[in-house]
């Protein structure tokens, strides 16, 4: 496509409820970043992918919180057991990884709501 | 955590003058972005410079680089109620993990 995709746009759940968050980033773009960010606050990171796999997984909050990259293009974000406070705006960008110096593009995020 | 540390965390002026962001940082860097986000959703890259670059022009923007310092600032020049959104820096290191401060609001009164 011709810019990073995320679905869906808006989720509300319930809390303790499972939800499932998905970025498809620019086609040939290795890197992949997962942010969190909170009503009028800065960019929580979460995970960056780099290929396949995950060389940090620091910013994940808990083990609530997993990511997966399969092919080395899409990205699934999974919430498991939902509280409050994951109520934000998730967002993903994509970099060419390959090219040094390089700018990342960002989806329009994923607005979560926990209710 | 935050690598960047933006200054102030929010700015208002008048349109037409010109208003100056400060961003600083802890560890060595390839590169320093800026960021904007208008509505709290998706950022559109502005410029980037490389950590051998001290100066950098793209339009109404200007952006400088002081590593001795770890520091930059991001300048717009004749401002616009348009240009009213918050900016992030944010920078690459050698691992190519993109680390962003905290923001700053700008707010610029027609």
């Amino acid at each position: 496509g011709a810019g990073v995709s995320q679905s869906p746009s808006n989720k509300v759940t319930e809390k303790g409820k499972d939800v499932e968050l998905r970025c498809d980033p620019i086609s040939g773009h290795t890197a992949l970043y997962w942010y969190r960010q909170s009503l009028g606050q800065g960019l929580e990171f979460l995970i960056y992918f780099q290929g396949n796999s995950a060389p940090d997984k620091s910013g994940l909050p808990s083990d609530r919180f997993s990511a997966e990259r399969t092919g080395g293009s899409v990205s699934t974000l999974t919430i498991q057991r939902t509280q409050q406070e994951d109520s934000a705006v998730y967002l993903c960008a994509s970099s060419s990884a390959r090219v040094a110096n390089t700018e990342a593009f960002f989806g329009q995020g994923t607005r979560l709501t926990v209710v | 955590s935050q690598q960047g540390e933006e200054d102030p965390q929010a700015l208002s002026i008048q349109e037409g003058e010109n208003a100056t962001m400060n961003c600083s940082y802890k560890t060595s860097i390839n590169n320093l972005q800026w960021y904007r986000q208008n509505s709290g959703r998706g950022l559109v890259h502005l410029i980037l410079i490389r950590s051998n670059e001290r100066e950098k022009h793209s339009g109404r923007l200007r952006v400088t680089l002081d590593t001795s310092k770890k520091s930059s600032s991001l300048l717009i020049t004749a401002s616009r109620a348009a240009d009213t959104a918050s900016y992030f820096c944010a920078t690459t290191g050698a691992n190519s993990k993109l680390t962003f401060g905290k923001g700053i609001t700008l707010s610029v009164r027609p």
